[in-house]
Formats: structure tokens, sequence, C-alpha cells
């Protein structure tokens, strides 16, 4: 069955530290994979996708992730978190048949960010 | 140009009412779908349509339904509401790949 698997629930950084949030996904063939922020009372926006090509993409915000097709992996990075990054951040995989709409989120990561 | 709208952005009901909400895509989408977000399962796909056509539909029953209209704008309809259907319903709109979310319903159930 698809799944995707965000495996930590909670992150503590410190402003100006390196931030790395986990993603897994289970998926029969090579996936559509994004990656949203959400604030608290807000929907979601969204911070990158990959489809193809370049296994490093950019995002917002100075956002980055990785695909790794031998770990199942699409890791979301940012060299420098700021206090504004405090949110949740949601990890998800598009199918490439059934429409694309059809989108199947992680649980998510809560980040706090300490001054 | 704007983004997703929906409406209300608050609602409060009761057990048994019925509720609609609605989304409007972005100028020129034609794909709109609609998710259930709450802190026990997370978010979860309801359905999808396609130029008035549903063409998917998650796992939920039959008390949640939708349309979507000409103009591309979608109503939601929850019948009989249960307590567990207190959620922030949230809509997108579709461009090419990606999916452009609303800022949400959030809808308690009393």
């Amino acid at each position: 069955a698809q799944s995707v698997t965000q495996p930590d629930i909670h992150i503590t950084v410190s402003e100006g530290a390196s931030l790395e949030l986990r993603c897994n996904y289970s998926y029969g063939a090579t996936p559509y994979l994004f990656w949203y922020v959400q604030s608290p009372g807000q929907g979601l926006q969204l911070l990158l996708k990959y489809f193809s090509g370049d296994t490093l993409v950019q995002g917002i915000k100075g956002f980055e992730a990785e695909f790794k097709r031998s770990q199942s992996s699409f890791n979301l990075r940012k060299p420098s978190v700021h206090w504004s990054d405090a949110a949740e951040y949601f990890c998800a995989v598009g199918p490439l048949s059934g429409g694309y709409n059809k989108l199947i989120f992680g649980a998510g990561t809560r980040l706090a960010v300490h001054p | 140009k704007a983004g997703v709208t929906q409406t209300p952005r608050y609602l409060i009901k009761t057990r048994g009412q019925q509720v609609t909400l609605s989304c409007s895509p972005i100028s020129g989408h034609r794909s709109v779908s609609w998710y259930q977000q709450t802190p026990g399962q997370g978010l979860q796909f309801l359905f999808e349509y396609f130029s008035e056509t549903q063409r998917n539909k998650g796992n939920f029953p039959g008390r949640f339904s939708g349309r979507q209209f000409s103009n591309s704008r979608s109503e939601m309809n929850v019948s009989t509401l249960e307590l567990g259907d207190s959620a922030l319903y949230l809509c997108a709109s579709r461009d090419g790949y990606e999916q452009f979310f609303g800022p949400g319903t959030r809808l308690t159930v009393l």
C-alpha cells in the first residue's frame, strides 16, 4: 500500500542551526513527491516538489530536498533556520494514475525554533 | 491571481445537523480536491472533482458528498454530523502537477 512516514513528530532546533526533516515513502513506481508547510490556522503552502530529473530540488524560503530512490526517502533540509520557520511540515506523495490530486500525506513534523 | 478561497472559515454545528462548505479555486483551475485534517488521522483525501465530475473518492462514508459547478466552484456537504467530523476541511485546486490549498474551514461539531 502507498504510504508516507515522517519519523519525527516534533523537532526543536536553535535559530541559525541546520535542519533536516525526514520522509520515507512506500510506492510501487517513481512517485511525485512534495513538501508542504502549514502555519497555525493556515492552509498548506507548497515548499518544493520532485517529479523527475535532478534529485536535489530547491524550493522557496531557502529549503531544499533530496530524492534518494535506493532509500525511498525525500528529506527536507535548510542550512540555517529562522524563527519564522516554526510550523508543521508535511511530506506527500502523489500517484501517477488515478488523478494527480490524490495526495497521500505523512503525519507531519512540528518544528519549534529556539532563539 | 487570487488564491483558493474557502467559506466559511469557521463553523459550529451540533450532532445530527448537516453542513455545506464552499471552495472557489484559482481562476482557470478546473480541478478541485477536498481533504479532511484531524489530529488523530492527519490529512486524508475526501474526493476530487474535474469539470463537474467526481474522479476520485477517498474512504469516507456516504454522509460526505460534494459537487462542482460549471464555474469550477465546489461544495462539499456532510449530513448527519457526528462529533468525529470536527476537523479542518481543506480545498485544493490544481495547475498541472501542483496543488494549491485554501486556508480551510474549521468545523466544530458539538
